[in-house]
């Protein structure tokens, strides 16, 4: 139990377009999901932490207007990353904690999603 | 300072070696602690949560020292599956948010 999975696992788009990126959890139902970034050779980093049906909590330095999140039910939040730039380029993974199928405390992260903005 | 701190390494081991990583965390409201392990590209996978008391899951031993802020991983008889990367992760009391450390590589060799 406890599944979470994430769409798509690799994208590569051109600089200036939005890439939405789905994260859902399989066997449960999540009232909390995490988003984090890894940069290479790096730590994970929040980046943001959205509970369903309202708005995400970004962490400082992540912009809200250039990482929007939806998290319109127990099983789907969504990432878009607006006019990707390179920099953008990363690996995304979600997390999902709920209280159905889990512990409440326990996150299940989703498998990634790699993304390169050319 | 870095909120959770590890040695980089890498530790590079020779199967059936045991293998010590340490961390250290700076804030002293945090509640849970865990250890996970990372792949290369791929997502982070829950290796064991760590108790006040220690606690051990087979060849693997964690400790923690609440006192000085510290966090152990012990391997025992290394094997060449478990090269990887090491987090160390600590829970805040509040909003439930992990924060990670960058990770101690192993590399384990016959």
């Amino acid at each position: 139990g406890a599944v979470v999975s994430q769409h798509p696992s690799r994208v590569i788009c051109k600089s200036g377009t939005s890439v939405k990126i789905e994260c859902r959890s399989l066997d449960f139902q999540a009232t909390t999901m995490f988003w984090y970034r890894q940069f290479p050779k790096q730590s994970l980093m929040l980046m943001a932490t959205s509970n369903e049906g309202s708005k995400a909590t970004y962490e400082q330095g992540v912009e809200k207007d250039k990482f929007l999140i939806n998290h319109a039910s127990l099983t789907l939040s969504t990432l878009t990353v607006t006019s990707a730039h390179p920099e953008d380029s990363s690996f995304y993974i979600c997390s999902a904690s709920g209280t159905s199928g889990g512990d409440t405390d326990t996150q299940y992260f989703g498998p990634g999603t790699r993304l390169t903005v050319l | 300072r870095k909120e959770v701190e590890q040695d980089p390494g890498p530790f590079n081991v020779p199967e059936g070696a045991t293998v010590a990583f340490n961390c250290t965390y700076s804030n002293s409201a945090s509640q849970s602690f865990f250890w996970y392990r990372q792949d290369c590209r791929k997502e982070p996978k829950l290796l064991m949560s760590v108790y006040s008391s220690g606690n051990e899951d087979g060849r693997f031993t964690a400790q923690l020292n609440r006192a000085s802020q510290y966090i152990s991983l012990l391997i025992r008889d290394s094997k060449l599956s478990d090269s990887a990367t090491y987090l160390c992760v600590v829970n805040d009391r509040y909003g439930n948010k992990l924060v990670f450390g960058a990770g101690t590589i192993l590399r384990v060799k016959s």
